[in-house]
């Protein structure tokens, strides 16, 4: 059963051009999350999704970032216009929903690492 | 969610146990601990969680106090793979964001 998988590993960007992160969750996950590692600090939540559906994006820039997760196909965070502080570690996680007092634990991707030049 | 508390760092020997201690003074009745680690910029990894009972699997033990303000993860074998940072989290069921503090960085010696 593989793992949460994200592509690209590493991915650089001028200034200005687009970023697309790509997540697709485990066999049978149907929950999505997005965090960013800045340099030296822990991880921030961005965002939570279901098929279809944004669940919570209190953590996500509101402007030039979006996130989808579509009927079929991967997890995408997409940044627009990226400036050199977007340049981090973007982790996706993805979970079943289970019942409470159930083991919701986040399984992790091994992340992408944007470089904004 | 309620806040943590982790000291920065952490020295162990190899094959002692390590306990990483952590606070959670304001938690609530309904919030659960857990625990991940991170190996070197790698993707996080679920370690335990627990509500109020002691917890216990093959990757460590957790202990939280009676009144539930903290808590402390034991890893009974440190081995040198076991060097990362520790992330201790409070989160109750229906709030899935996980908020990451500084967690504590343990470092095992040879």
């Amino acid at each position: 059963n593989a793992g949460v998988m994200q592509n690209p590993r590493h991915l650089v960007r001028r200034r200005g051009q687009e970023a697309r992160l790509r997540c697709s969750p485990m066999k049978g996950h149907s929950h999505v999350y997005w965090y960013r590692q800045l340099p030296e600090e822990g991880l921030k939540f961005m965002v939570y999704l279901q098929k279809e559906n944004i669940i919570d994006e209190s953590g996500m820039p509101k402007e030039r970032f979006s996130a989808e997760f579509p009927k079929e196909g991967p997890s995408i965070l997409r940044i627009q216009q990226v400036v050199r502080g977007d340049s981090a570690a973007y982790f996706c996680a993805s979970s079943l929903r289970l019942l409470a007092g159930a083991n919701n634990e986040q399984f992790f991707g091994p992340g992408t690492r944007l470089t904004v030049l | 969610d309620a806040k943590t508390t982790q000291p920065p760092s952490m020295d162990c020997a190899e094959g002692r146990a390590a306990n990483l201690p952590c606070n959670h003074s304001t938690i609530s009745g309904n919030e659960y601990v857990y625990w991940y680690r991170q190996i070197h910029s790698q993707g996080p990894q679920y370690i335990i969680h627990g509500l109020k009972n002691n917890e216990t699997n093959e990757m460590a033990s957790l202990i939280i106090t009676e009144d539930r303000k903290s808590s402390t993860l034991i890893l009974p074998h440190a081995t040198l793979r076991d060097t990362a940072v520790y992330y201790c989290i409070v989160s109750n069921f229906g709030n899935e964001k996980l908020t990451f503090g500084t967690g504590t960085r343990l470092t095992i010696i040879p």
